[in-house]
């Protein structure tokens, strides 16, 4: 079955750059079609999306965060890593790392299996 | 940048009909899917492309986007319904996945 599990610190200072691994197994991601998004929500708020990566190593990023972040893969440990540079006490939330549905079932561009996500806070 | 706009709350008693909208430019011309989000939990999409139902959704929960709002609803209502729900699209235009605001569902 199609598991996702959110990793990485859960206090951060101001100014630093947060790293968020995602390991997932049930799938691969490089399996034509698979695609993998960061969604985090701050607290008491909606969900934002923040990055997508693809089989094909197609990136996209939230276009207010383009700067900050960078989305990777790592397809022989079945991790996708997250960094978000310059941490401010807005980033502060839950952290996802979501699946995208898969062609042929519910996909591609719903969110079909989610991580149960990470807390993190920024503060000093 | 694409907007979707939800009712930040809807109440209705048990056994009646809970209709969430999610309103957007042109949404007919988008495919929206819908996630329900209970305190302390990761979201779980109960409809997809527009009207479709994944597997152990239960029927009660159904989707429509004909014309200028795309609609959840939920029929026979039921204590464990109540959550947040949140519509989301892929913005082809600008490559962004796009959230709606979120309504709060309360069964009264």
């Amino acid at each position: 079955q199609v598991t996702l599990k959110e990793s990485g610190p859960a206090l951060v200072k101001p100014t630093q750059t947060l790293t968020l691994t995602c390991n997932f197994s049930g799938f691969s991601l490089t399996t034509t079609g698979m695609r993998v998004s960061w969604i985090r929500q701050p607290p008491g708020k909606a969900l934002e999306w923040l990055a997508r990566i693809d089989w094909d190593d197609d990136k996209f990023y939230r276009t207010s965060l383009k700067t900050r972040l960078t989305i990777s893969k790592d397809t022989s440990k079945n991790q996708v890593v997250l960094t978000m540079a310059n941490m401010d006490p807005v980033d502060t939330g839950t952290y996802y790392c979501v699946r995208h549905g898969v062609v042929g079932t519910t996909g591609p561009d719903d969110l079909d299996f989610w991580g149960q996500g990470t807390t993190v806070t920024v503060s000093s | 940048s694409y907007v979707l706009t939800q009712p930040p709350s809807v109440s209705v008693a048990p056994g009646e009909t809970a209709r969430i909208t999610c309103g957007g430019s042109n949404i007919a011309s988008q495919s929206v899917h819908w996630y329900q989000q209970k305190p302390g939990q990761a979201p779980i999409l109960v409809i997809y492309y527009d009207d479709d139902r994944p597997s152990g959704i239960p029927e009660r929960y159904s989707g429509s986007n004909p014309g200028t709002m795309a609609t959840l609803t939920i029929s026979r209502v039921e204590a464990g319904d109540e959550a947040d729900y949140y519509c989301q699209v892929w913005d082809s235009d600008s490559d962004q996945l796009v959230f709606g605001g979120g309504t709060k569902l309360t069964v009264l």
